[in-house]
Order: C-alpha cells, then structure tokens, then sequence
C-alpha cells in the first residue's frame, strides 16, 4: 500500500510569489492534515479536512494560506502571497475513519514538502 | 497554550546501551501520547503510542507514561547505530490535532 506522497519535494521560490503544494493521503483515509515545521521550532498543526470539509483550521497562520480538498481525496496547500517566515517543512497526515477515540487515531506522515522563500 | 517539552540532545549513547528519552507536557487532561521516528529527510514514523500509566513494550522500545507528573519517555535497549535519528513526542489536543515537541536528537556510536 502507498504511504503517503507530497509534491514537490522541494521548493524554493522568490518573496512575493505563489507556491502550490500537493498531499495524496493513503487511499480511503478520510482524515486529512496539514502541518509545519520552521527551522528550529517544533511540527506545528496548520488544518485538519474530514474528507472534503475543514474540520479545524485553527493553525492556519493567516489568509495568505489556503487549504482545498475537493472531492475528498487529494489536498493543495496554497501560499500567496509568499514571505520570507513561510519557508520550512510542509508535512501532509493523513488517518482512517475515525472508528474510536480521535486522540487515539494513527497519523501517517508523507516525507514533506521543503519550501525555501528568498 | 499547551506545550510538550523535550530536550533536543543530541543524546549520544555507544551501541548496545539503553538509550533514554524524555518528554514533559502540560496539559493534564491529556490522554493520548505518542513517539514519532524521524530520520533525516524522512517521514516522522509511530514507532509507540501509549494510553494509561505504566509501561508499554514493543521489541526493543518501551514508553513510560506518569500522568501525575505529566511526564512520558521512551526507553530504547540495545540501541543500534540504525537507531540514530530524531525522537519525537506528539500529544494530541481535544481534538486531532498535534502538538509535538521539538525533538531529542539521538546518535548511537558503535
């Protein structure tokens, strides 16, 4: 079964400009995440899509991002404009159908999406 | 603003020793805890998740949990060099979201 895949793996880009970022969960994963990392900080929660709808987007930082998720099944993770604070590691989640206690659930992590902003 | 504490190393311990790691959080109604392995470029991967107070085992990994003293580590025995990575401790929040520390940085030397 395929992990989890994000696209690109890097990404490096001018201050002011548009990147899109793409998270192909495990197929049949309705739950869906977003998260990121900045250089020395810790993974930090960005939004959380139960198939096509956003159930929590309280970490998302401002409205320069915007997260879709149409038809449930694949997510784009959109910055524009870009600033230079942007830049880290994006990481796509994703787990099952909830069947038990939410804080219980599996998180499966794609390997993340470098972006660099100059 | 709920935290989870770790210290980021690096933890260097020589091959076949007991490798110790450790993690505070600070929101007591936390019921869920989780390591996360995270090699160099990689993916973070569950490597052990625990629930109640005590000791869980897997192989070579055991988590510790003590919800009084809000207070979660991950035992490794027999450490091997293939076990150098980062560790990370995930606590879920009310929901699904989580709140992660930064990571202890572990270099096993053979």
């Amino acid at each position: 079964e395929a992990g989890v895949t994000q696209f690109p793996s890097h990404s490096v880009i001018e201050k002011g400009q548009t990147v899109t970022l793409r998270c192909d969960p495990i197929s049949g994963h309705d739950n869906l995440y977003w998260y990121r990392r900045v250089m020395g900080k810790e993974i930090k929660f960005l939004l959380h899509f139960v198939k096509e709808s956003k159930q929590d987007e309280s970490g998302m930082p401002n409205n320069r991002f915007l997260a879709e998720r149409t038809g449930g099944t694949y997510s784009t993770l959109k910055v524009q404009p870009a600033e230079l604070e942007d830049s880290g590691v994006y990481f796509c989640a994703s787990s099952p159908r909830t069947s038990g206690r939410a804080s219980q659930e599996t998180q499966y992590f794609g390997p993340g999406t470098r972006l660099l902003v100059l | 603003q709920k935290e989870v504490e770790q210290n980021s190393g690096p933890l260097s311990v020589p091959e076949g020793a007991i490798a110790s790691l450790n993690c505070t959080y600070s929101d007591r109604g936390s019921q869920s805890f989780f390591w996360y392995r995270q090699y160099s470029g990689k993916s973070p991967e569950l490597i052990m998740s625990i629930y109640s107070n005590g000791d869980k085992e897997d192989g070579r990994f055991t988590a510790q949990l003590n919800k009084a003293s809000q207070y979660v580590s991950l035992l490794i025995r027999d450490s091997q060099p293939s076990d150098s990575a980062t560790y990370l401790c995930a606590v879920p929040n009310s929901g699904y979201a989580l709140n992660f520390g930064k990571g202890t940085s572990l270099l096993v030397t053979p």
